[in-house]
């Protein structure tokens, strides 16, 4: 399976402030996605970003709060600008576990607290 | 109505008894099924990963997919204390979009 890093684990942040997440694959993947896990609920799909085109969106998600980029085949970040405490989640970033397709990895989170 | 039902629990139960872990889900167009466990302060780790209807057997776990009833199951074997976590189940109708439709998890407790 692909592994998956991301960075930060963990970031405690100000309101009004905006906080980057980088997510590095150890493989070159086509497609790579972007969830939020809100305290005590389930996981829910933010965009898909694909590498040298703009990222699609899912309802309720938009460009100019989650600013993602793909600038290659292995990488990925994704932005929450203009943070408030509604934003305090977990953000993971996933990928397809293998060529032939198996299911989804994800990575191990970033945990955001805004404050 | 959530597309995919799954009850949170918490489930506890002594090491070495079966677990049964269940969804039922709205959307027929699902044809991908997934078992995720999340230990505390960690990212989902893909456990099993089934197609259309039927059984598959990993070590302890069995999945069970009934398309015609929309409910899945996760089956556990000789439960263990490390087996301790939030299971999630996940499914999509297609295996190149990338958006999977979540169950709220279940947490288990195995009890030693």
């Amino acid at each position: 399976s692909a592994v998956i890093s991301q960075k930060p684990s963990r970031d405690i942040c100000q309101r009004g402030t905006s906080l980057t997440i980088q997510c590095q694959v150890d493989s070159q993947v086509t497609m790579m996605f972007w969830y939020r896990q809100q305290p005590g609920q389930s996981l829910t799909l933010i965009a898909t970003a694909n590498q040298g085109s703009e990222a699609t969106y899912e309802s309720g998600f938009v460009i100019d709060k989650f600013p993602i980029s793909r600038p290659n085949l292995t990488f990925s970040t994704l932005t929450v600008s203009n943070m408030s405490p509604e934003d305090s989640s977990i953000y993971l970033c996933s990928v397809e576990a293998r060529d032939r397709f198996n299911g989804y990895t994800f990575g191990s989170g970033t945990r955001l607290t805004v404050v | 109505q959530k597309e995919v039902e799954q009850d949170p629990g918490p489930l506890s139960v002594p090491e070495g008894a079966i677990v049964s872990l269940n969804c039922t889900y709205s959307n027929s167009a699902f044809q991908y099924f997934m078992w995720y466990r999340q230990y505390s302060r960690k990212g989902p780790e893909l456990l099993m990963y089934t197609y259309s209807s039927g059984n598959k057997e990993d070590g302890r776990f069995t999945a069970q997919v009934d398309k015609s009833s929309k409910y899945i199951s996760l089956f556990i074997r000789d439960s263990q204390p490390s087996d301790s976590a939030t299971y999630l189940c996940a499914m999509t109708p297609s295996s190149n979009t990338g958006k999977l439709i979540f169950g709220q998890g279940t947490t288990l407790q195995v009890k030693p």
